[in-house]
């Protein structure tokens, strides 16, 4: 059971907008950054997000981040095939005094 | 070009000990912490462990504390891990995983491509 909180997975077709929520509590989500990862099969992981909101250099614009409280999402629009992956939010705990991950949400591009 | 190259995975029996290594260039090592992230076998991801650039702070996930120790040396930017009686559930892909800042509260933004490790008889 992973500490953050997020759907299994999600679809949408081609071009269209799908968002990716990650809950939380005050100790990880609700007290520190939100940082979004994209792993794809047999690569590395990518880091997508940073502070919550942050794109790293070289990260599409399609993609984008908030935070509410003890919840964060990612948004990704104008879906492409090539966006199909595992993507997973991480947040440092101050309670635990680690990095906790979300289970990972795989996207499909309908 | 940054790269971080894993080393030291392989076949253990439950019990046994392996190290695992990190070679790391293409940054300055010693002015970063780094980390050691897992991913067990149609799971996801897992923090296990981080260190500090100058190895004064050192966490490790609870699946892990005691059983395993980071360590680095920086003169021959390598990261290392030492991994103690193993588990079967301690089988998962390996990434080794370079921090943002000096201190290893702070994010991971680049990592290897990841080493196997196996723990079964």
């Amino acid at each position: 059971q992973s500490v953050l909180t997020q759907p299994p997975s999600v679809s949408e077709a081609p071009r269209q907008r799908v968002t990716i929520s990650c809950s939380g509590s005050r100790s990880n989500v609700g007290n520190n950054a939100v940082i979004w990862y994209q792993h794809l099969p047999g690569k590395a992981p990518k880091l997508l997000m940073y502070y919550d909101d942050l794109l790293p250099s070289g990260v599409s614009d399609r993609f984008s981040g908030s935070k509410s409280g003890t919840s964060a999402s990612l948004a990704i629009s104008g879906l492409q095939s090539g966006d199909e992956a595992d993507y997973y939010c991480a947040a440092w705990d101050d309670s635990l005094n680690n990095w906790v991950f979300g289970g990972g949400t795989k996207l499909t591009v309908l | 070009e940054m790269q971080l190259v894993e080393s030291g995975g392989g076949l253990v029996q439950p019990g046994g000990s392996l190290r695992l290594s990190c070679s790391a260039s293409g940054f300055i090592f010693d002015e970063y912490a780094m980390h050691w992230v897992r991913q067990p076998p149609g799971k996801g991801l897992e923090w296990v462990s981080g260190i500090s650039w100058n190895s004064f702070s050192r966490g490790y996930a609870d699946s892990v504390k005691g059983r395993f120790s980071i360590s680095r040396d920086n003169a021959n930017k390598s990261l290392y891990l030492e991994m103690n009686t193993l588990r079967p559930d301690d089988t998962a892909l390996y990434y080794c995983a370079k921090g943002s800042a000096a201190g290893f509260s702070e994010y991971f933004h680049h990592w290897g491509q990841g080493i196997l490790v196996t723990v079964s008889s």
